[in-house]
């Protein structure tokens, strides 16, 4: 079984320039998950997605960050102007069912956002 | 709010010898807890989780967690590590209520075996 897929699996990037990330999840998943990661600090929420509807996206800067999941399968995140402080790892994550408390999320291996 | 604590930023640990990791989590209802595992330039991996019932909790690779109510903490064990076991290991509690559930994750703790 294919695992999530995330491309690039790098970027570096001026600030106030825009970038994209892209995510492919496990086959049959209907929520989709994007966590920001910064250095020494654990996964945050940023976005979750059931089927192409979105779940929650209150830790989401909206003023800058935008996602969708069109077609209920594979998703974006953009991030438009960047920050130097949004240099981390973003992460994509699925699961089956959508049920947080108890579903197993499965996570892709990242994109590392360098802002310079 | 929720939140979860691991209190060792990095730990090492001699190949052979046994491992133990703190996690102190705060949450007022019935925790859904998760320990997680990251290696080098890998994502998040599952290795246990708990909802309810024995406190004891067996996961992959060999890996367990003892859940303790009163102590509020859900601690990862393994009795012999291996090199491969290198990796970040984080503590995470779904936090929430009927409205919404979200993971919080723990700020992560980072395992050295030496040979």
């Amino acid at each position: 079984e294919a695992g999530v897929a995330q491309s690039p699996r790098y970027k570096i990037i001026e600030k106030r320039q825009s970038v994209a990330f892209w995510c492919n999840p496990i086959s049959g998943h209907a929520t989709l998950y994007w966590y920001q990661q910064i250095l020494g600090q654990g996964p945050k929420l940023l976005i979750q997605f059931q089927n192409n509807g979105v779940v929650d996206d209150s830790q989401l800067p909206k003023d800058r960050f935008s996602a969708e999941r069109l077609k209920g399968v594979d998703s974006t995140l953009k991030i438009q102007p960047a920050k130097l402080e949004d240099s981390a790892v973003y992460l994509c994550a699925s699961s089956f069912r959508g049920q947080v408390r108890t579903d197993t999320q499965y996570f892709g291996p990242g994109t590392r956002l360098t802002v310079l | 709010a929720q939140s979860v604590t691991q209190p060792d930023i990095h730990i090492t640990v001699s190949e052979g010898a046994s491992l133990e990791l703190r996690c102190n989590y705060s949450y007022g209802a019935t925790p859904y807890l998760f320990w997680y595992v990251q290696s080098p330039g890998q994502g998040l991996q599952l290795l246990l989780k708990y909802f309810s019932g024995d406190t004891l909790v067996q996961g992959i690779k060999g890996f367990e967690a003892e859940f303790k109510r009163s102590q509020s903490s859900f601690n990862l064990r393994k009795p012999s590590v291996h090199w491969s076991d290198a990796a970040e290991y984080f503590c995470a509690v779904v936090g929430g209520d009927t409205g919404g559930f979200k993971t919080i994750f723990g700020a992560g703790t980072r395992l050295f075996v030496k040979a």
